[in-house]
């Protein structure tokens, strides 16, 4: 599975938007990007996932870039609740037989 | 559905006694996996089944830790005998596994061995 980079921590103001890159430069033809968070004390939370085309649900927006070797999470909105770590994951597809790999993820702070 | 259930959701327990955690996974789904989370290590895969057999076991620590799937709607993991180095938050999740579809995430065990 391709590995994937993100910065250790961000700060976001509330009512702002956060935008949470990921670089994955080996990521193959057919994986997808996908987008968990971690609120503390919690388990993990499914946000977003695409291919190559961006993406946009009630969570989140993801932004791939046209070669695919890094991608944007935008919560366009950050609250107080969205403080998390989140975490940039690559699979191929067929996620079923394939297990998650968080690496360390970005600690997200949203403030005040 | 009331998602991915794990009990007990805290557990305190003496070395060297056996610990068994329980997961129920969404109904329907196929895919169960097992994760052991800790300051150190972070988010550590332990192990994953599919349809009942498991599918990668590799991230199983050493033989005091075993997960079984006796049937689709319920796993567990023991550790017999633990060590106060198992004290770690432990995950389930599940999935189906039709094609890209997430990973539902239990509320995790708190583990402490005194």
């Amino acid at each position: 599975d391709a590995k994937t980079t993100q910065p250790t921590s961000m700060d976001c103001a509330e009512g702002r938007a956060a935008n949470l890159p990921c670089n994955h430069s080996t990521i193959s033809g057919n994986e997808y990007v996908y987008w968990y968070r971690q609120i503390h004390s919690q388990g993990p939370q499914y946000i977003i996932h695409g291919l190559k085309n961006n993406e946009t649900n009630e969570m989140a927006s993801l932004i791939i870039t046209e070669d695919r070797k890094s991608s944007t999470l935008i919560l366009p909105h950050a609250t107080l609740r969205d403080t998390a770590v989140y975490y940039c994951i690559v699979l191929p597809p067929d996620t079923g037989r394939r297990a998650l790999t968080f690496g360390s993820g970005t600690r997200l702070q949203v403030q005040p | 559905d009331a998602g991915v259930i794990q009990s007990p959701r805290h557990e305190v327990t003496e070395m060297g006694q056996e610990v068994t955690l329980r997961c129920k996974p969404i109904s329907g789904h196929n895919s169960l996996f097992w994760y052991r989370q800790t300051m150190m290590r972070g988010l550590e895969l332990l192990i994953y089944f599919n349809n009942n057999v498991p599918i990668d076991d590799s991230g199983m620590p050493e033989d005091r830790f075993s997960a079984k799937m006796p049937n689709a709607s319920f796993s567990t993991l023991k550790i017999q005998p633990s060590e106060p180095r198992d004290s770690a938050v432990y995950f389930c999740a599940s999935s189906s596994s039709r094609s890209n579809t997430e990973a539902f995430f239990g509320q995790g065990t708190r583990l402490t061995v005194v």
